[in-house]
């Protein structure tokens, strides 16, 4: 079966660094996406990687590993807003999405 | 960026009624449209894939009747809930992948659509 595995929850400091991992096994690849969301509103993109490496964008940063089916995602200098839902999603073979559960981010001043 | 507009953003309904969701993407051309629903505290499960011109593909367990999905044109797909009922009450979300030169496979999301079946 396909399966995308992130932490439920996770607690950091407004100002301090923290890194969502992301694992998956699927039938296939065809890119690993990071989206952001707040409670009750759509997943906005934050990041895509389709080759092994890390991706820099602002304070936001992803990393893929295609041979160990890992991925995470970096937020520094945490702000307020940041508390979110991240979720991580992989493009299978046939470009369907498959989605992990989202990770909760709380992020305490 | 690319932006895909989803409308209504927010509806209530009778349950028996029909509702119907647009999702159009406002400056670029989507072959593909993916429709979503998220349940509370839940990640979103894909419903279905909408390729223009053709009949949608339904992911297992999501009634095609019920469900109905029409992708006219590159720019336009729509979700209509037939006959709906109080446990459809849900967030929809449809998102859009762009046909374009060295096209990375990034989707564009709507804003999703709350529907509210009393």
């Amino acid at each position: 079966g396909q399966n995308i595995d992130q932490p439920t929850e996770m607690t950091a400091t407004e100002g301090a660094i923290v890194q969502i991992n992301c694992t998956y096994q699927t039938s296939g690849f065809n890119g690993l996406f990071w989206y952001q969301q707040h409670a009750g509103e759509a997943p906005t993109f934050l990041s895509y990687n389709v080759l092994d490496g890390l991706e820099e964008k602002g304070r936001f940063s992803s990393f893929l590993s295609r041979s160990k089916g890992y991925s995470y995602l970096l937020l520094k200098e945490l702000q307020m807003k940041d508390s979110a839902s991240y979720l991580c999603a992989v493009m299978d073979s046939n470009y369907q999405l498959i989605w992990g559960a989202g990770t909760k981010l709380i992020i305490k001043p | 960026g690319a932006v895909v507009s989803q409308h209504p953003s927010r509806v209530i309904c009778k349950s028996g009624t029909s509702v119907k969701i647009e999702c159009r993407s406002l400056d670029f051309q989507a072959t593909t449209m993916f429709w979503y629903r998220q349940f509370p505290k839940k990640s979103l499960m894909l419903m279905a894939t909408s390729n223009e011109g053709s009949k949608a593909t339904y992911e297992q367990g999501v009634e095609k009747d019920k469900f109905l999905i029409n992708h006219a044109s590159l720019t336009l797909s729509t979700l209509t809930v037939t006959s709906a009922h109080p446990e459809d009450s849900s967030f929809y979300i449809c998102s859009a992948r762009a046909i374009a030169a060295g096209d990375t496979g990034e989707l564009f999301f709507g804003e999703g659509s709350r529907l509210t079946v009393l």
